[in-house]
């Protein structure tokens, strides 16, 4: 059974680069059916998708993040990351990490990460 | 890129019906088959409960359902129970290859 879980600071300075990790056990990241996401939820809030890497290194971003993400892939350790840059107040969220699974008609994410906070505060 | 409509809060007793809706466009929720929907505990992530418009996964169970109608989809779910409780979330791929989610629904057992 496929479990993810993520890995970072909990803090992180305005104008800094946030940076995530998530660890996939139980399955191979290099398994070319699924897209490794990044989801993330500010408190009280609703979903929002980050973006998502295929085993071959091709991503998707959400427009509105495009410019400040990169998500990448390290297949010897079964892991992906998030670096979101020049970050403000209004990044602290909940980020979790996910697999995605694509049919060609639609995309949804399971399993997920717990999710870890990050907050932006000097 | 807009989040799909979903009314803030939805209330049912317990053995009861009741369904969700979701608004989207004709470039996402319009779409052939591209919607689904997640159902998140407070304090816990979000878990897929309907996948293509009315796929469950497995495990999850026949209580819920969904359907769509144009650009509107709708989850429902059927003998409420105090389990249910919770916040649902609907998502949708669009044209543009871009992910939406909707902007939740609060679902309380009364």
């Amino acid at each position: 059974q496929v479990q993810l879980q993520e890995s970072g600071p909990g803090l992180v300075k305005p104008s800094q680069t946030l940076s995530l990790t998530c660890t996939v056990s139980g399955g191979s990241i290099s398994n070319n059916n699924y897209y490794w996401s990044w989801i993330r939820q500010p408190a009280g809030k609703g979903l929002e998708w980050v973006g998502y890497i295929y085993s071959s290194g091709s991503t998707n971003y959400n427009p509105s993040l495009e410019s400040r993400v990169t998500i990448s892939i390290d297949a010897s350790k079964n892991q992906f990351s998030l670096e979101l840059s020049s970050v403000t107040a209004a990044d602290t969220a909940v980020y979790y990490c996910a697999r995605g699974t694509y049919s060609g008609y639609d995309f949804w994410f399971g399993p997920w990460g717990q999710g870890t906070l990050v907050t932006v505060s000097s | 890129q807009s989040a799909l409509t979903q009314p803030a809060s939805v209330s049912g007793s317990p053995g009861q019906s009741i369904t969700i809706s979701c608004t989207g466009t004709s470039s996402d929720v319009g779409l052939y088959k591209s919607v689904s929907w997640y159902q998140q505990h407070p304090g816990k992530a979000p878990k897929v409960m309907i996948y293509e418009v009315s796929n469950r996964p497995s495990g999850v169970s026949n209580r819920f359902s969904g359907s769509k109608s144009g650009n509107t989809a709708s989850l429902t779910i059927s003998g409420l129970q105090a389990e249910d409780e919770a916040a649902y979330y609907c998502s949708s791929y669009g044209s543009d290859s871009a992910l939406v989610f909707g902007t939740g629904t609060m679902v309380t057992v009364l």
